[in-house]
């Protein structure tokens, strides 16, 4: 199995722009996660889906961050604007769920994604 | 709410010594216990998982951990080290059913010395 996939690996943008980070879970898997890591905050859950949708976006930062999942192999994570306290490593995971969530597996990693906003 | 707490922020170990990465978390029930390894630039890779059962729990790379009810910690054990094991290590918490959050600590990182 490949993995989960990231990309980019590395993101410099300015601050304004919008930024998409996107993500490929691993096939089989029903779960997606968000997460940001930071030296100050440490591994933050942003988000998580399951079966595509939304369950659990209370640590979203603000009206800046969206993340979508149209379908079971893609979900991307956006900000718009982006500002220079949203440089961080953004990881994506994915697991698989059984019972509507009632029972859980361990999650599995991407590489994540390098973000710097200058 | 569920919490996890890594006491050491930075454990330094001679090669070949053995290791113990401590883990206390709280959770009203019984939780799902893990540890995860990071190393420099990578993601986080599972190293073993505690759900129910025994309570040494035996994972890659040689590590083991031991959930212990008593004392709410889950501890991280390798008998000698190696230089390559030189990373970051999460514990992390999630509930037994429901929710599929988990909680991770703010993570040791242990520094390997000749």
């Amino acid at each position: 199995d490949a993995g989960v996939i990231q990309s980019p690996r590395h993101e410099v943008t300015e601050m304004g722009q919008e930024v998409t980070l996107r993500c490929k879970p691993i096939s089989g898997h029903n779960s997606l996660f968000w997460y940001r890591q930071t030296m100050m905050r440490g591994l933050e859950l942003l988000i998580y889906f399951n079966n595509n949708v939304p369950i659990d976006d209370s640590g979203m930062p603000e009206d800046r961050f969206s993340a979508k999942m149209p379908n079971a192999s893609f979900s991307t994570l956006k900000i718009q604007p982006s500002e220079p306290r949203d440089s961080a490593v953004y990881f994506c995971a994915s697991s698989f769920s059984a019972s509507g969530g009632t029972l859980i597996w361990e999650q599995y990693f991407g590489p994540g994604t390098r973000l710097t906003v200058t | 709410a569920q919490s996890v707490t890594q006491p050491d922020i930075h454990i330094t170990v001679s090669e070949g010594a053995s290791l113990e990465l401590r883990c206390n978390y709280s959770y009203g029930a019984t939780p799902y216990l893990f540890w995860y390894v990071q190393s420099p630039g990578q993601g986080l890779q599972l190293l073993l998982k505690y759900f129910s059962g025994d309570t040494l729990v035996q994972g890659i790379k040689g590590f083991e951990a031991e959930f212990k009810r008593s004392q709410s910690s889950f501890n991280l054990r390798k008998p000698s080290v190696h230089w390559s094991d030189a990373a970051e290590y999460f514990c992390a918490v999630g509930p037994s059913f429901g929710n599929e959050k988990l909680t991770f600590g703010t993570g040791t990182r242990l520094t390997i010395i000749p």
